[in-house]
């Protein structure tokens, strides 16, 4: 079965650090991989999108990793800000179709 | 820069009413989806369209559930009749072009409690 696992289910951070959310997928055959930034009340917003031969993709201070090999992503936060408090989300197409899966989100926090 | 639109943003009914979500995609998008958030189960896909047909509604639970998108600038999910399981937020959102490798843009969702 195409799963989207993401870890931790939630972090707390101090403002100013940085973090690092990952995302495992066993979604075959790989398409394309989406982190997606969604604030509390809003629609998700897309951070950055990478297929099979990107391994790394930035985004201002987010900066999204790809190993296609070991099917994992990380999504690396730097300097965090009080804005960067939200739910990310990676979803994982495979080819030849939509069938996009979604992982249950990462719920980051970052505190003054 | 207008994005995608939903209305209502929220709506509150009783059972066995029958619901009307409306969604306008950004204007020169060709494909638009539509998706159901909870909390147990996350984010779900429901249906898309390319150039308002319909290719996928394998996510759509129930034949209770029925996406309509009669032109290029407006969507309705209708979900007749309503059960409170169906409490969640619904949204919309469209891309531009091939689906694959382009960002769908998200509406604001419409939050839907059924009492």
């Amino acid at each position: 079965k195409n799963q989207v696992e993401q870890s931790p289910q939630s972090l707390i951070i101090l403002e100013g650090k940085n973090c690092t959310l990952q995302c495992n997928y066993t979604v075959s055959p790989f398409s394309n991989l989406r982190w997606y930034k969604q604030d509390t009340g809003r629609g998700p917003v897309s951070l950055t999108i990478m297929t099979f031969s990107e391994n790394t993709k930035s985004n201002g201070r987010y900066t999204a990793t790809l190993d296609a090999d070991t099917k994992q992503s990380s999504l690396h936060i730097t300097a965090s800000q009080l804005s960067d408090s939200a739910s990310y989300i990676c979803v994982v197409s495979a080819y030849g179709n939509n069938d996009m899966r979604f992982g249950a989100g990462t719920r980051l926090t970052v505190k003054p | 820069d207008a994005g995608v639109i939903q209305s209502p943003r929220h709506e509150v009914t009783e059972m066995g009413q029958e619901v009307t979500l409306r969604c306008k995609p950004i204007s020169g998008h060709d494909y638009l989806f539509w998706y159901r958030q909870t909390m147990m189960r996350g984010l779900e896909l429901l249906i898309y369209f390319n150039n308002n047909v319909p290719i996928d509604d394998s996510g759509m639970p129930e034949d209770r559930f029925s996406a309509k998108m009669p032109n290029a600038s407006f969507s309705t999910l209708k979900i007749q009749p309503s059960e409170p399981r169906d409490s969640a937020v619904y949204f919309c959102a469209s891309s531009f072009r091939s689906n694959s490798n382009q960002p769908q843009h998200f509406g604001d969702g419409t939050r839907l409690s059924i009492l």
